[in-house]
């Protein structure tokens, strides 16, 4: 069974300035992979960054990076340098069969 | 980059009837899932289907629902009697290969339900 959380509904954070999302799972896979994935208005899902879970080194993807700590199963998400069109929901998801928080909806404020 | 493309982007019907959704995965991919999401809500998984069958489900995919690759192309989700709380945006997604490959997400369609 799989259960992600994210604790955080919403967010804002200033044009420029750094914001980190929290999302903390459970599950029974012994490897497995963590997604973080962006939901702006439009509704497309668009995948922002990806970690493996045998891998101890957090993965980074432009302004985007993670905190990933496996003991703890944590996994949040940090955006450096926020941008306006970073405004969306984000949705944390764990597992072979993408079990999906329930969100957070970030607003960058100029 | 490749697209998944589902159609129709909206559908309305009435309660009882019967619905299929559609979707083109991408042509190299093996993996195909269906989600919903109820407006404000998170993204909940349906099922998947690979090697022409479903591999995994969830408790919301009950007996109303089923999935079909009739044509080694199209992916389709078919809901028999259609309840007012199948409302949702429904995405269709696929993969290339398994765990870790990313998931391409199709942009959905809005089934409303009255």
């Amino acid at each position: 069974a799989q259960t992600v959380t994210q604790s955080q509904p919403e967010m804002s954070v200033q044009e420029a300035e750094t914001v980190t999302l929290s999302c903390t799972y459970d599950t029974s896979e012994s490897n497995y992979y963590l997604f973080w994935y962006k939901q702006p208005p439009s509704r497309q899902m668009i995948l922002v960054i990806r970690q493996e879970a045998y891998k101890q080194q957090n993965a980074t993807e432009n302004r985007f990076s993670v905190n990933f700590q496996k003991a703890a199963k944590s996994f949040s998400l940090k955006i450096s340098d926020s941008q306006l069109g970073d405004t969306a929901m984000y949705f944390c998801a764990v597992g072979n069969q993408f079990y999906f928080g329930t969100g957070t909806s970030l607003t960058v404020i100029p | 980059e490749p697209e998944v493309t589902q159609t129709p982007s909206h559908q309305v019907t009435q309660m009882g009837q019967e619905v299929i959704l559609r979707c083109v995965p991408i042509s190299n991919h093996l993996y195909f899932y269906w989600y919903r999401q109820i407006l404000g809500q998170k993204v909940e998984f349906l099922v998947s289907f690979y090697n022409n069958e479903i591999s995994e489900k969830s408790e919301i995919f009950d007996d109303q629902f089923s999935v079909e690759r009739p044509d080694g192309s199209n992916f389709t989700l078919k809901i028999r009697s259609t309840k007012l709380e199948d409302s949702a945006m429904y995405f269709c997604a696929s993969r290339v290969q398994g765990a870790g490959e990313k998931l391409f997400f199709g942009s959905g369609t809005q089934l409303s339900v009255l």
